[in-house]
């Protein structure tokens, strides 16, 4: 059991690059997140997903995209990227038991980007 | 939709001191504050959560209140030892949207 992973660790990107950056769960959870840290701005979401199929926006969604295409995994992309996009991204995962949401995250390892 | 602001944003005790970190909420909605604890280079991990059904919880060195007239919340940390030392988070759960708002952070420095 793995719990939440996410790929890659670490990468450098030129400004107006792509990349797809891959969170996957074994814990066959409902929710998935995306968030983004930056120093004193704790954590912000940037979007998220209730069920496979399905996506919404967070707090900071412009210039980032996400698909949910199975269940375990959550895609986040980044399109043209740009210095503002400098982070550390964490994705997380939660779940229900019947018609109970049980409300705790459980995040990955986090990714270091890098945008120059 | 919510908003969560938390304070101080850094705090440094000495070894065996209390350490308290307070966040007010805005939306009255929100039934659910958890806590997380993310040392340096390592992920958030869950300390402690409490509901709106409830003033208070313990787990051994750790506390957390709950006013939901005054919609704040705060974390307690008695006995203070090194390895508390860490950046914590609080949160509240936005409903319907089936999602954690989280505070800015506190950065905690305990001083053997």
């Amino acid at each position: 059991n793995a719990g939440v992973t996410q790929t890659p660790k670490f990468r450098v990107l030129k400004t107006g690059q792509s990349m797809t950056l891959l969170c996957a769960q074994d814990m066959n959870h409902e929710y998935m997140y995306w968030y983004r840290q930056d120093p004193g701005m704790g954590l912000r979401l940037i979007h998220y997903s209730v069920g496979e199929g399905t996506t919404a926006k967070g707090e900071v969604p412009d210039g980032y995209n996400v698909s949910r295409l199975k269940k375990q995994n959550f895609l986040l992309g980044l399109e043209s990227a740009a210095p503002s996009q400098t982070s550390v991204y964490f994705c997380a995962s939660s779940y229900r038991l019947g018609g109970q949401r049980y409300y705790e995250q459980y995040f990955g390892p986090g990714t270091r980007l890098t945008v120059t | 939709g919510e908003n969560v602001e938390q304070h101080p944003s850094t705090l440094s005790v000495q070894e065996g001191d209390s350490a308290v970190i307070k966040c007010t909420y805005s939306d009255s909605a929100s039934n659910y504050f958890p806590w997380y604890k993310q040392e340096l280079g390592k992920r958030p991990q869950l300390i402690i959560d409490i509901r709106s059904n409830v003033g208070e919880k313990k787990d051994q060195r750790i506390a957390v209140t709950l006013n939901k007239t005054a919609k704040h919340f705060s974390l307690h940390i008695t006995e203070t030892q090194p390895e508390d030392s860490a950046v914590y988070f609080c949160a509240a759960y936005e409903e319907p949207e089936i999602r954690l708002i989280f505070g800015q952070g506190t950065e905690l420095s305990v001083k053997p």
